[in-house]
């Protein structure tokens, strides 16, 4: 069964410094999502992205972030100068377009530890 | 605003069946889906729902009243692997942002 990958599966950083994580999502699916979830707290929606284009961004996705589809299989989302406050799981997902395949589907998800 | 309501944590004893709740007010509604968190893992998807009524799958159920702005997850034949956290998420009016609530861990036991 087809499933979304991220890399790395943990990245340790220093306050200031910048990140980038990395995801593959599903080959057939179109749209791709970026969601973080602090330690002990909800699922929170950051961007989502469809044609080489953001098509929605949370408060939480301000200019220290930013997405890029560099190729024709990854999904990058760069995180500059980090925070400690950044510190989280964050999750990447995809979902095809139209009707139940609009489904979002999980990768496993990196844990990002900012020092 | 947004709101999505569930129980903190719920308990329940191997073989029984659970009925999770989840109550949402949102600035748009586009479906409500239900996902299982187990801990330090990526949601997955359970169940989904647009229309009102009931959606079955084997023993996982899902119910949505869009007018009540209600929906309620049922676990039959309840399993240890069950124990998870079960997520419900309203897809808002634009179609693409999941807004999810805090969830809900189920422990079962024997």
């Amino acid at each position: 069964e087809p499933e979304v990958t991220q890399t790395p599966s943990h990245q340790v950083t220093q306050m200031g410094q910048e990140v980038i994580l990395r995801c593959v999502p599903i080959s057939n699916h179109l749209y791709f999502y970026w969601y973080r979830q602090i330690l002990g707290q909800k699922v929170e929606f950051l961007v989502s992205f469809y044609n080489n284009e953001i098509s929605e961004k949370s408060e939480i996705f301000d200019d220290q972030f930013s997405v890029e589809r560099p190729d024709g299989s990854n999904f990058t989302l760069k995180i500059r100068s980090t925070k400690l406050e950044d510190s989280a799981m964050y999750f990447c997902a995809s979902s095809g377009a139209g009707g139940r395949s609009d489904t979002q589907y999980f990768g496993p998800g990196t844990r990002l530890t900012v020092l | 605003g947004q709101n999505i309501d569930q129980p903190t944590e719920m308990t329940a004893t191997e073989g029984a069946i659970v009925q999770i709740n989840c109550t949402y007010q949102t600035s748009g509604f586009n479906g409500l889906f239900w996902y299982q968190q187990h801990a330090g893992e990526a949601p997955t998807f359970l169940s989904y729902n647009v229309l009102d009524g009931l959606e079955e799958k084997g023993r996982f159920s899902s119910f949505l009243s869009r007018s009540k702005g209600y929906s309620y997850l049922l676990l039959k034949e309840l399993q240890m692997k069950d124990s998870a956290s079960y997520l419900c998420a309203v897809r808002n009016q634009a179609g693409t942002a999941l807004i999810f609530g805090k969830g809900t861990t189920l422990s079962v036991s024997s």
